[in-house]
């Protein structure tokens, strides 16, 4: 059984460029969330897809935007690149069947993002 | 105030030690207590989750909840030099944050042989 993947592992970006990152969930999932964690740092929470549309989202910029498609699967966009983005990005999935598996999430190893 | 705090550490035990890890928080309306086990560059693993108050158990690993004191804590007996890793506290709520969860920092564990 597959867990959570994310590709690519490892972004080099310069400032002012877009980046796309992808994440598929673990299967029977049905909800992505994507967390940035800066070095040293814990998990902060971008945003949330659940049938395709953002549920819930955290403190960051409209730089930062995101798809959920049919198959659940999930892409993060950010535009205009900033160093402060460089980190580690992590896509967590859960399903939607009562509301304590809505916050048990499993995470993906996550695509290290370097802006140069 | 950060709504989940957590001692970074680091810290370092002999194996066989019993590691006491916790996190402080501050928002009242949090009902789930996770703690996810982090590797060096990998992504988070969760370990264990509890709902409300109490205690859970798995294996050598117990966690405790005391909503009343706002304090969370993991407990790792008979700790083996694999279980070196970064620990994160993670909470989450119900209604409209539902599904969001707040981590802390991390403690960084080392179990020396």
């Amino acid at each position: 059984d597959a867990g959570v993947t994310q590709s690519p592992t490892h972004l080099i970006k310069t400032r002012g460029q877009q980046v796309t990152l992808r994440c598929s969930p673990k299967s029977g999932h049905d909800t992505v969330s994507w967390y940035q964690q800066a070095l040293g740092q814990g998990p902060q929470f971008i945003f949330q897809y659940y049938e395709e549309e953002e549920r819930q989202r955290g403190n960051f910029p409209d730089r930062f935007s995101g798809h959920q498609f049919p198959n659940y699967s999930s892409e993060l966009n950010v535009n205009a690149l900033l160093l402060g983005d460089s980190a580690l990005y992590l896509c967590a999935s859960s399903f939607t069947r009562g509301e304590t598996s809505k916050n048990i999430q499993y995470f993906g190893a996550g695509t290290r993002l370097s802006v140069l | 105030q950060k709504e989940v705090e957590q001692d970074p550490g680091p810290l370092s035990v002999p194996e066989g030690a019993i590691v006491s890890l916790n996190c402080t928080y501050s928002n009242s309306a949090f009902q789930y207590f996770m703690w996810y086990r982090q590797y060096s560059r990998k992504g988070p693993e969760l370990l264990m989750y509890t709902y409300s108050s109490g205690n859970k158990e798995d294996g050598r690993f117990t966690a405790q909840v005391d909503k009343s004191s706002k304090y969370i804590s993991l407990f790792i007996r008979d700790s083996q030099p694999s279980d070196s890793a970064t620990y994160l506290c993670a909470m989450g709520g119900r209604g409209s944050t539902l599904g969001r969860l707040y981590f802390g920092r991390g403690t960084q564990l080392t179990v020396w042989p």
